[in-house]
């Protein structure tokens, strides 16, 4: 659904390590789907997106996974950095549809040194 | 190739003046979105122009708050009398293309106080 003013969900990990972000999206007859990176102060910045007829896409450090069926999102990112310290949103969207995006809750993650 | 732009980056209005915000989109983009968010959320719709039109503003609160693309020049939010609510970080983006799965670019945003 959309965003509540909760406190961020937060993840920190190891430099080194690979970090997973989950995100459940709202809309069943959404069908594309986008993770955004947002440091603090800045825009969000666009990572990688998903069309739903696939489950998996690979970028560089990066992969996304769609399940569709439990509507969850995944976004890996390997050996993390520390300059992958940010809130990650996933977006979702109807194609065809709308075209407004629909921002899940997001998450901060922290990258220890 | 420069992307979107927004200006100013920080706005201080007291209560009750008027709030504009330009949002210059990506070279060869004639979409554009704004999208507001507070602390710790995400961001929320707002309103979706192409040129000289308002294709969808669903997510525009009724009063004081309007939106333009003009045919030359950036497309401008206006929030008229502003209230200590209306404090938030308000965020443009641009895409080339509808309905292809045109991928929305941000600009940095600019984050309104109002005193």
């Amino acid at each position: 659904g959309e965003s509540v003013g909760l406190h961020l969900p937060t993840l920190s990990v190891q430099e080194g390590d690979n970090s997973i972000i989950n995100c459940a999206y709202s809309n069943s007859a959404s069908d594309y789907f986008i993770w955004y990176k947002q440091e603090s102060g800045k825009g969000p910045q666009f990572i990688i997106d998903i069309r739903s007829n696939m489950d998996k896409r690979q970028g560089q450090r990066v992969t996304v996974l769609l399940n569709k069926t439990v509507k969850h999102l995944s976004l890996q990112i390997a050996a993390t950095q520390p300059g992958d310290s940010a809130v990650y949103f996933c977006a979702e969207n109807i194609l065809g549809g709308s075209e407004k995006l629909v921002f899940g809750k997001g998450t901060k993650l922290t990258v220890n040194p | 190739n420069a992307g979107v732009m927004q200006n100013p980056r920080h706005l201080v209005r007291r209560r009750g003046q008027e709030a504009r915000l330009r949002c210059s989109p990506m070279k060869g983009h004639s979409h554009v979105y704004w999208y507001r968010q507070l602390p710790e959320e995400g961001l929320k719709f707002m309103v979706y122009l192409q040129k000289e039109n308002i294709i969808d503003e669903s997510g525009m609160p009724k009063e004081r708050f309007s939106a333009e693309f003009p045919k030359e020049g950036p497309s401008i939010l206006r929030i008229q009398q502003v209230v200590r609510g209306d404090s938030a970080a308000y965020f443009c983006a641009s895409s080339p293309q509808t309905g292809g799965g045109g991928t929305q670019y941000f600009g940095p945003g600019t984050r309104l106080l109002v005193l």
